[in-house]
């Protein structure tokens, strides 16, 4: 079983859809992390949480909202979803800080706005 | 911006060759990692390298780093087919609360 779990892997919806992204773990890290890629863009931070009560901003974090659940559960939601979100995005999660840890990445989300 | 450039975007060898990616970065930092994704797949972590490192190994994969440049190379050597993938480059910022990743560099290897 793959230690970050992401569902569901493929959706489709529409302009002005809510949509919830979920993420779970059995990696036992505390620090959990939502990205978004799309071509030629390479990855950017949507969100990123180190415990249950702290979450912080990434770097496009507009239109897009996150719950920490649980230390192993954390989702991302799009509250009215647009066209330009069309991507494909990444939940991963570190052991330790980046200065000296990496990530660990899950499957992927690959959602199309229409 | 703390951004890595991979160079080149795209890399075609025949299988058995060796593959070399090169990444530059613009601000300090205490340690690059290389990333490995097949496509449409999660990212796999290859290899960190310290700041204070020159050169690391890990089975095929050997990473340079020079900070006097600002650069670091990926080479892989004897490649396969199944090292068809894009390669990334990351570099910590923000306190290190994030990765910055480069735009990727498309391996193919032609069997």
């Amino acid at each position: 079983d793959a230690d970050v779990t992401q569902t569901p892997r493929n959706r489709i919806t529409k302009t002005g859809k809510r949509i919830m992204l979920e993420c779970s773990q059995t990696k036992g890290h505390d620090r959990m992390y939502w990205y978004r890629q799309d071509p030629g863009l390479g990855l950017r931070l949507i969100y990123y949480s180190f415990d249950v009560k702290d979450i912080n901003k990434g770097e496009i974090s507009d239109g897009y909202s996150v719950s920490r659940q649980a230390q192993a559960k954390f989702s991302l939601s799009l509250e009215s979803a647009i066209p330009n979100q069309t991507a494909l995005y990444f939940c991963a999660t570190s052991k330790e800080g980046l200065d000296t840890g990496e990530l660990f990445f899950g499957e992927g989300s690959r959602l199309t706005v229409l | 911006s703390q951004q890595g450039e991979e160079d080149p975007q795209a890399l075609s060898i025949q299988e058995g060759e060796n593959a070399t990616m090169n990444c530059s970065y613009k601000t300090s930092i205490n340690n690059l990692q290389w990333y490995r994704q097949n496509s449409g797949r999660g990212l796999v972590h290859l290899i960190l390298i310290r700041s204070n490192e020159r050169e690391k190994h890990s089975g095929r994969l050997r990473v340079t780093l020079d900070t006097s440049k600002k650069s670091s190379s990926l080479l892989i050597t004897a490649s396969r087919a199944a090292d068809t993938a894009s390669y990334f480059c990351a570099t910590p910022y923000n306190g290190a609360n994030n990765l910055f990743f480069g735009t990727g560099t498309r391996l193919t290897v032609i069997p």
